[in-house]
């Protein structure tokens, strides 16, 4: 199906562990998005990326690491998961960005857990 | 200082009220702004744009005062389906060609039949 898309929707994991967050979309965006938002705090960017094999640090890096070898995925890892990562995650794509109003589609989030 | 601001509420409203929330940021540079709207669970979706002009969309109508670094939002005859969180958000250029969506914590609104 057409749209952006979220694997896994739900996961938890041990804290030290290694996990990755998929993010697809099908409609050839330029930018591509990672979201978490908590309760507090709304929604705050972790990395984007302008195109493939170009991306860029967001307000809460840390802990983060992205790639973006091709257009349409953007995977985003927990290197060694801490509880403090305990959110949910949105990816988010976009066609072009700028000065225009240029919408932000999201894809449906992940839960994860860190115990 | 956070850099888009919103009354997180909630605003509890009967059916049929109007009601408006209100929105600051604090970075002149600014681009463009938004409305997002965000159902319990789900993902963000745009509601609507916002103009300097101030624009209407059905029964929502949005404002900007780029002088105040103000927008609004302006809900009428409210409907139950209505009842989500809004989110106010706003596209500022951070340099090097770059440009970042940076989102309020949002407004709760529950619509009471």
């Amino acid at each position: 199906d057409a749209g952006i898309t979220q694997s896994p929707r739900y996961k938890i994991t041990e804290t030290g562990r290694q996990v990755t967050l998929m993010c697809h979309q099908t409609w050839s965006h330029s930018y591509m998005f990672w979201y978490r938002q908590d309760l507090g705090h709304g929604l705050r960017l972790i990395y984007y990326s302008a195109a493939a094999d170009i991306t860029d640090k967001g307000e809460v890096p840390d802990g983060y690491v992205v790639s973006r070898s091709k257009t349409e995925n953007f995977p985003l890892t927990l290197e060694s998961a801490t509880r403090s990562q305990t959110s949910v995650y949105f990816c988010a794509s976009s066609e072009t960005f700028g000065r225009g109003n240029t919408e932000a589609f999201f894809g449906q989030g992940t839960r994860l857990t860190v115990v | 200082r956070k850099e888009v601001e919103q009354d997180p509420g909630p605003f509890n409203v009967p059916e049929g009220a109007t009601v408006a929330f209100n929105c600051t940021y604090s970075n002149s540079a600014s681009q463009s702004f938004f409305w997002y709207r965000q159902d319990c669970r789900k993902e963000p979706k745009l509601l609507m744009s916002v103009y300097s002009s101030g624009n209407e969309d059905g029964r929502f109508t949005a404002q900007l005062n780029r002088a105040s670094q103000y927008i609004s939002l302006l809900i009428r005859d409210s409907k139950l389906s209505d009842s989500a969180t809004y989110l106010c958000v706003v596209n500022l250029y951070s340099g090097a060609g770059s440009y970042q969506l940076t989102f309020g914590k949002g407004t709760k609104l529950s619509v009471i039949p």
